[in-house]
C-alpha cells in the first residue's frame, strides 16, 4: 500500500479564518512533507519532518504552522492567510533509507477569499 | 544550486509512437532519481525510480540513467492518450529533500 491521504480535498477560507489541513501515511515512512503547488509549476517543499520532529522550514510565513503529532500524521495549521496562498498543497511521505520513494497524497485545493 | 532541468514542452507526440523525455542534473552527488506523472488539477504520481546506470523497464516505460552525463530520461512506448500529463523529473542524495525540474508537458495526439 502507497497511500497517502489528505483531508479536506476542497477549502475556502477568508483571510481572517483559522483551519487546517491534515495529512495520513500507514507506510511506516519517518519522513513527511508539506509541498506548495501553483499552476504549471513543480511542487515547491514547505516543510519537513523527520522521525516526528521538524528538520526543515524552508523559510515559510508563520501564517503556516506545521506539526506532526506521530509518525502517521501531519498537519499544517493556517492562519490569516493571504489570496495569493491559494494552491494546491500536498503532502508526501518518503522512507528515510533505502529506496527513498516519495509518494504524495491527493492534494487539498486551498482558496483564500 | 541543485537542479534539475527539462524542456517544459509541450512535446506532442502521435498515438502508438515512443515518447521521450529527458533531464538533466547538476548534483553529481545525487543517487536516486524519479519520474513523476501528473495529470491536470491533480497530484503527482510516482512512476518510475532508478538508481544505477542503465535502463529500467516497467511496462511501457523504460528510465535509462547515465550518471557520468548526469542525464536521464523516460521513454514511454505505444504512447496513449492517456498517457497526456505533465512528466515531474526529480533526483536526490541520500535523505535529502527531492529536487525537482521544471517538469515537461506531454501530449499524446489520437
Amino acid at each position: 500500500d502507497t497511500e497517502v491521504t489528505q483531508t479536506p480535498k476542497h477549502l475556502v477560507m477568508g483571510m481572517t479564518n483559522k483551519k487546517s489541513l491534515k495529512c495520513e501515511q500507514h507506510m511506516g515512512h519517518r519522513a513527511m512533507y508539506w509541498y506548495k503547488q501553483k499552476a504549471k509549476k513543480p511542487p515547491e517543499l514547505m516543510f519537513v519532518y523527520s522521525y516526528e520532529k521538524l528538520s526543515i522550514n524552508e523559510s515559510v510565513p508563520s501564517r503556516f504552522s506545521p506539526e506532526c503529532p506521530n509518525s502517521s500524521l501531519l498537519n499544517l495549521h493556517l492562519h490569516a492567510l493571504q489570496p495569493e496562498d491559494s494552491a494546491l498543497y500536498l503532502c508526501a511521505s518518503s522512507s528515510s533509507r533505502g529506496t527513498y520513494e516519495q509518494y504524495f497524497g491527493p492534494g487539498t485545493r486551498l482558496t483564500v477569499t | 544550486q541543485k537542479e534539475v532541468e527539462q524542456n517544459s514542452g509541450p512535446l506532442s507526440v502521435p498515438e502508438g509512437a515512443i515518447a521521450s523525455l529527458n533531464c538533466t542534473y547538476s548534483d553529481r552527488g545525487s543517487q536516486s532519481f524519479f519520474w513523476y506523472r501528473q495529470y491536470s488539477g491533480k497530484s503527482p504520481e510516482l512512476i518510475m525510480s532508478i538508481y544505477s546506470n542503465g535502463d529500467k523497464e516497467d511496462g511501457r516505460f523504460t528510465a535509462q540513467l547515465n550518471k557520468a552525463s548526469q542525464y536521464v530520461s523516460l521513454l514511454i512506448r505505444d504512447s496513449q492518450p492517456s498517457d497526456s500529463a505533465t512528466y515531474l523529473c526529480a533526483a536526490r542524495s541520500g535523505n535529502t529533500p527531492l529536487v525537482f525540474g521544471k517538469g515537461t508537458r506531454l501530449s499524446v495526439i489520437a
